[in-house]
């Protein structure tokens, strides 16, 4: 079955603005990343938190993480066009897999 | 450094057909994982290595799909024989042990059956 799934499925804003993903999960974790997908292309690793973490940043990211919740959100900051394009949060169960499970994604389209 | 390179990036056959999808890992990873991805599955893992020796085959969806690698630059996925809901995007990623849990992915390979 599918963990870190995401929500919204679609996500539309102004450029400049925040733009915030949820990713839930249902099973423990070691870690959880999050991905960005470029139409047509490769997924892009952006950023990883760790179970023990709760808050990560990098750039305009920031991530956030709530093992009592089991979810996660990824939140851009002054959106960019050039943030379009779909991301995925991904799962590690750890207990030495390095598998990752990933949900299906959130659509991001930054309109200039 | 090169990324992790995949080909062809499309590829149309007919149904019935033998498929053979190709990826070269990043030189020194150890780990190379094949995904499949649709629009109404998302983003599935098939299988993947670890020194070239498979570790996990659950994800393969059945025996017309198989994987090797024979050396640790080169991997295949071979499809045979072919079906039109095989058509997907078939991603290659690679990582290292030792480093981050992060893995690096190949552009992919476009696959349509007819």
């Amino acid at each position: 079955s599918q963990q870190g799934e995401e929500d919204p499925q679609a996500l539309s804003i102004q450029e400049g603005e925040n733009a915030t993903m949820n990713c839930s999960y249902k099973t423990s974790i070691n870690n959880l990343q999050w991905y960005r997908q470029n139409s047509g292309r490769g997924l892009v690793h952006l950023i990883l938190i760790r179970s023990n973490e709760r808050e990560k940043h990098s750039g305009r990211l920031r991530v956030t993480l709530d093992t009592s919740k089991k979810s996660s959100s990824l939140l851009i900051t002054a959106s960019r066009a050039a943030d379009t394009a779909s991301y995925f949060c991904a799962k590690n169960s750890g207990a030495g897999s390095y598998q990752l499970t990933f949900g299906k994604g959130t659509k991001l389209s930054v309109i200039p | 450094d090169a990324g992790v390179i995949q080909s062809p990036r499309h590829e149309v056959t007919e149904m019935g057909q033998e498929v053979t999808l190709r990826c070269k890992p990043i030189s020194g990873h150890d780990y190379l994982f094949w995904y499949r991805q649709t629009m109404m599955r998302g983003l599935e893992l098939l299988i993947y290595f670890n020194n070239n020796v498979p570790i996990d085959d659950s994800g393969m969806p059945e025996d017309r799909f198989s994987a090797k690698m024979p050396n640790a630059s080169f991997s295949t996925l071979k499809i045979q024989p072919s079906e039109p809901r095989d058509s997907a995007v078939y991603f290659c990623a690679s990582r290292k042990t030792g480093q981050s849990y992060e893995q690096y992915f190949g552009p992919g390979t476009r696959l349509t059956v007819t």
